[in-house]
């Protein structure tokens, strides 16, 4: 089955600076790789996705890039905010499943 | 913005008692999934639901575990003589097609004692 290994497990920033997250994957198959937040307490809650015929995508302040031959994605997080703080999850499935296999989370911690 | 409910928010049950955990997706979403999270732990899949039978389990989903929808609007979870090993935070997701987004519940918090 798939395994998605996710690094740092805790990221402590400056409000302000960038955040970076990655994660690797085991199944060459996977092809749908989304990005949770969770913040203490609350549901995880998508905040960007990519699909495997995109190496990049960028939503504002979130950016995803992938690396299929590599097989490792990454979270780019600019100008972080205290409200970025929570645990962020990575995840990997693939097509006729898109059931996600979640790394272990890494949390953020933005100092004000 | 629709999102999908669960209740309890909050369940604590003793060893070897059943309890079922309730959730009602999205309205106009088909594939339904329950996941729990132990404490501080990964968000791990149980179970996924399509057309009235399950589409896919993990190994986690044993034969103590049962999943519903016993009408139009609820999908259900049940746990059949829980363990303290059960204790964790249990997701209800749904999207609409399947190869869609999933959206998360608020999720059940459940207490074995």
């Amino acid at each position: 089955g798939e395994n998605v290994e996710q690094h740092p497990s805790t990221l402590s920033v400056q409000e302000g600076d960038s955040a970076v997250i990655k994660c690797t994957y085991s199944d060459s198959a996977s092809n749908y790789f989304p990005w949770y937040k969770q913040e203490l307490g609350k549901r995880p809650q998508l905040i960007i996705d990519i699909r495997s015929n995109v190496g990049e995508k960028k939503d504002q302040r979130i950016a995803v890039t992938l690396n299929k031959t590599a097989k490792h994605f990454s979270l780019h997080i600019t100008e972080t905010q205290p409200e970025d703080s929570a645990v962020y999850f990575c995840a990997a499935s693939k097509g006729g499943s898109y059931i996600p296999t979640f790394g272990r989370g890494t949390s953020l911690i933005v100092h004000p | 913005e629709p999102e999908v409910t669960q209740t309890p928010s909050h369940q604590v049950t003793q060893m070897g008692q059943e309890v079922i955990l309730r959730c009602v997706p999205i309205s106009n979403h088909l594939y339904f999934y329950w996941y729990r999270q132990i404490l501080g732990q990964k968000v791990e899949f149980l179970v996924s639901f399509y057309n009235n039978e399950i589409s896919e389990k993990s190994e986690i989903f044993d034969d103590q575990f049962s999943v519903e929808r016993p009408d139009g609007s609820n999908f259900t979870l049940k746990i059949r003589s829980t363990k303290l090993e059960d204790s964790a935070m249990y997701f209800c997701a749904s999207s609409e097609n399947g190869a869609d987004t999933q959206y998360f519940g608020p999720g059940t918090r459940l207490t074995v004692l």
